[in-house]
């Protein structure tokens, strides 16, 4: 079975400041998906950013960037710029590319932008 | 531009009593999810539909039944609710398994 770590609970940063959260996963897959989704406090998730696994080049998305490491299997997300509106738990998921429609999460990250 | 409506947004129950969760999507999405999120956790798949008049069990799928008979409403019950049912629920939709999730905001379900 797949699964997805975050080994951050929480984590802290400066407004305007840069930040990386981490995930990793375990699997014997080839083809799979990731994503980053996010969860403000006023509850509803919201997709950061999706990355295929057979694209090596790191997906993108305005400030979030990722770095994905096959090999490692390991799909940071970095925030640059940090912005108060970034404060918000951010949850790491795995997907296999058929066979199986389960998006499997991690436990999150809760970030939180200081002033 | 509605995207995933979920209701209600608060309920509380007593031990035993039965309720439906509705979820409605007007993407035209095929695929369809309900998870459950804990503290400290993070979502975990209950039941999912591929498609209308299709379901399929996900990670933690006892104690809850569901049902598709429509394309855009997904409906999660509860037959026997038990506190350790205690949760905020959570429907999705997307187009296509390997696309990404749209979510509702969520159902705060208290069990007492």
């Amino acid at each position: 079975a797949q699964t997805v770590t975050q080994s951050q609970p929480e984590m802290s940063v400066q407004e305007a400041e840069t930040v990386t959260l981490s995930c990793t996963y375990d699997t014997s897959e080839n083809n799979y998906y990731l994503f980053w989704y996010k969860q403000p406090p006023s509850r509803q998730m919201i997709l950061v950013i999706r990355q295929e696994a057979y694209k090596q080049q790191n997906a993108t998305e305005n400030r979030f960037s990722v770095n994905f490491q096959k090999a490692a299997k390991s799909f940071s997300l970095k925030i640059s710029d940090s912005q108060l509106g970034d404060t918000a738990m951010y949850f790491c998921a795995f997907l296999t590319q058929g066979g199986s429609e389960k998006l499997v999460f991690g436990k999150g990250t809760k970030l939180t932008v200081n002033p | 531009n509605a995207g995933v409506t979920q209701t209600p947004k608060f309920r509380v129950l007593k031990t035993g009593q039965s309720m439906t969760l509705l979820c409605a999507q007007d993407m035209n999405h095929e695929y369809m999810y309900w998870y459950r999120q804990d503290p400290g956790m993070g979502l975990r798949l209950i039941h999912y539909s591929v498609g209308e008049g299709t379901t399929a069990k996900g990670e933690v799928p006892d104690g809850y039944n569901v049902s598709r008979l429509k394309k855009q409403n997904f409906l999660l019950g509860l037959e026997s609710a038990a506190p350790s049912q205690t949760s905020v629920y959570f429907c999705a939709s997307s187009y296509w398994y390997n696309q990404p999730q749209h979510f509702g905001d969520g159902t705060r379900l208290s069990i007492l």
